[in-house]
């Protein structure tokens, strides 16, 4: 079966860098790629951005844009999302989902983490 | 960025029902619509790809159409495991999400 765990929550201050990381298993990593979408409390879903597992392209929300870096470890299976200059409204849960996007672009999200809490609070 | 728009915001409905929810998108996005479940505490889930296709082991009492610029997600009678809130997403040019319906007990 298709798996993605995701890293524990995590509490951290304004101005600090949080990483979240999405260790898969059941499928081949590099044939998909990987999303990553938060949800602040209460709210609906927005998207991150996106990573290629198979060559490493990436593209990234405009107002994340700068702030964010998402990389894969092909030798784990591995997705991560850094996120920089942390801010309150990043309080949020964030989610690693598989795309069925695999080189050039996004598409739909069959699978998803567990979602990990991002708390920014000083 | 392509903007998507959910209506209504909440629908009451009671089970047995028909449920019937509407997305359109700010720009046409062609046929590249997907449609997600989420519970509370819950990551969401894929129920529609592809504006009408379902995903692996979703109930034939999801169904999805549309194309361009307008969307609908049916569920033809309701189960009291289908009161959720639902997102569109497009995927035609990068991702963004609508900001979902909640269908709850009439």
């Amino acid at each position: 079966q298709v798996h993605l765990v995701q890293s524990g929550a995590e509490v951290k201050k304004p101005g600090a860098s949080v990483k979240v990381s999405c260790k898969t298993s059941g499928y081949t990593f590099t044939s998909y790629g990987v999303s990553w979408v938060r949800q602040a409390p209460g709210q609906g879903l927005e998207w991150m951005g996106w990573i290629s597992a198979y060559n490493g392209n990436t593209n990234y929300a405009q107002k994340l844009q700068g702030r964010v870096t998402m990389t894969t470890d092909t030798s784990t299976n591995t997705a991560y999302m850094e996120l920089r200059s942390l801010r309150s409204d990043d309080t949020a849960v964030y989610y690693c989902a598989r795309d069925s996007g695999t080189t050039v672009t996004t598409e739909d999200f069959d699978y998803w983490g567990q979602g990990t809490l991002v708390t920014v609070s000083s | 960025e392509i903007v998507m728009m959910q209506s209504p915001a909440t629908l009451s409905v009671s089970p047995g029902e028909r449920a019937t929810l509407s997305c359109r998108a700010s720009e046409s996005v062609r046929s590249n619509l997907a449609w997600y479940q989420q519970k509370p505490g819950q990551a969401p889930r894929l129920l529609i790809y592809g504006t009408s296709t379902r995903a692996t082991g979703i109930p034939a009492r999801f169904s999805g159409s549309g194309s361009g610029t307008e969307f609908t997600l049916t569920i033809s009678s309701l189960q009291s495991e289908d009161f959720a809130v639902y997102y569109c997403q497009q995927y035609n040019n990068w991702a963004t999400f609508g900001g979902g319906t909640k269908v709850e007990i009439k």
